[in-house]
This record gives C-alpha cells, sequence and structure tokens, in this order.
C-alpha cells in the first residue's frame, strides 16, 4: 500500500518568514495530494491540493509543488503570520477510482508555530 | 447545510463497553471514512463505505465494525472498547470523481477508555 513520509515534524519560522514542509510517497498510482490544516481541537480542513497533471499551483500565500519523478511533494507558505501557527497533514491518493476509492494516506503531521 | 455532523462529541467508556459512533452528512456524498487520529501518526482509516449497504476495510480495521444503512449515515461500533482504542475519531465523505476529490470533514468525537 502507499506509505507517506512528512518532515520536519515541528518547524519553528519569525513572522514574516517563509515555512516549507515536504513529503514523499511511495505508490506511482497515486495522482492526488491534497493538504490539511488543523488548529487545535478542530477537524483538519483542507487548504490546497495539486492533482498529478501539474507541477505547482498557488493560492495567495500558499502553494504546492509535485514532482512525480522523485515522488514528493512540498507545501509553501510565504509571509507567514500567527494564524498559521497549526499541524498541517500531507495525503496522497489514487483519486483515479478503481479499487482505491479514493483513500487517503496521511503523514505524520508538521507542527509549524509562527513567532509574532 | 451542515456538512459532516458527529456525534457524540466526548464520551468515557470502560474496558469492555460498547458503543457507536454516529457520521450523518447532507452533501449527499457516496464515499464515507472512518479515522483514527494518535499523536505523531496523522489520521488512519479504519473502514470506509463507497455506497448505501457496502463497506470495507482501512489500515486498522481490528475491533471496530461499520454499518452504511442510509447514504447519508455512516455508523462506527466499538463492541468491547480497549484501552488502545483511546483515540480521536475523524469522518469523512467526498464525492466520487476522477482525478481526486477533496475528503471534507466532522468535527471529530474524542473517546477514552478507562
Amino acid at each position: 500500500g502507499e506509505n507517506v513520509e512528512q518532515h520536519p515534524s515541528t518547524l519553528s519560522v519569525q513572522e514574516g518568514d517563509s515555512a516549507v514542509i515536504k513529503c514523499t510517497y511511495s505508490d506511482s498510482a497515486s495522482n492526488y495530494f491534497p493538504w490539511y490544516k488543523q488548529e487545535l481541537g478542530k477537524r483538519p480542513q483542507l487548504i490546497i491540493d495539486i492533482r498529478s497533471n501539474v507541477g505547482e499551483k498557488k493560492d495567495q500565500r500558499i502553494a504546492v509543488t509535485l514532482n512525480k519523478t522523485a515522488k514528493h511533494f512540498s507545501l509553501h507558505i510565504t509571509e507567514t503570520q500567527p494564524e498559521d501557527s497549526a499541524v498541517y497533514f500531507c495525503a496522497a491518493s489514487n483519486g483515479a477510482g478503481g479499487t482505491s476509492y479514493g483513500k487517503l494516506t496521511f503523514g505524520q503531521g508538521t507542527i509549524l508555530t509562527v513567532h509574532p | 447545510n451542515a456538512g459532516v455532523t458527529q456525534t457524540p462529541k466526548f464520551r468515557v467508556l470502560k474496558t469492555g463497553q460498547s458503543m457507536t459512533l454516529l457520521c450523518a452528512q447532507d452533501m449527499n456524498h457516496e464515499y464515507m471514512y472512518w479515522y483514527r487520529q494518535d499523536p505523531g501518526m496523522g489520521l488512519r482509516l479504519i473502514h470506509y463505505s463507497v455506497g448505501e449497504g457496502t463497506t470495507a476495510k482501512g489500515e486498522v480495521p481490528d475491533g471496530y465494525n461499520v454499518s452504511r444503512l442510509k447514504k447519508q449515515n455512516f455508523l462506527l461500533g466499538l463492541e468491547s472498547a480497549a484501552p488502545s482504542q483511546t483515540s480521536v475519531y475523524f469522518c469523512a465523505s467526498r464525492t466520487p470523481g476522477r482525478g481526486g476529490q477533496p475528503q471534507h470533514f466532522g468535527d471529530g468525537t474524542r473517546l477514552s477508555i478507562l
């Protein structure tokens, strides 16, 4: 089955700096890669996702890059703010159907702390 | 439009007791999932369903059973609770579709087994 490794496990930055979180996956059939943000005691919320037919996607201060050859993808947050502090999870899925049924395999999570 | 609703939000059980967690979604989604979240381990898939009347095992199914009698509801049961099942449980749903579709999560159920 799929295996997703996420690094680093904790990340501390100063407000205004950039933050980068990296994930690697094992199943070359995976083609859908969402990122979730989870604040303390809350539900995971989708912040951005990317499909395998593109190499990069941006949404304001957030961007995700995908390297299918190397089987890794990264989340980039620019101009970080204290409200960006949360746990971030990457995930991978074979979203094309068949017997995968969109099951997500999650990374272990990264605790991001943005200091004012 | 409430999205995905989980009940209860908190529960404390004694070892050996049984209980059912309810997940309800009002988005007409075909696919539904149950995850457990433990510190440092991300979310792990317990069971999932791809339609009314169907269920399948995920990564960590032992000790749990599920049922999907109605399209909008997905129930997770613990027949004989064990301390190792202390966790936060999340339900999610999504629409079928090629190319990947986002999963929408409920607020979670925090379960403690004493």
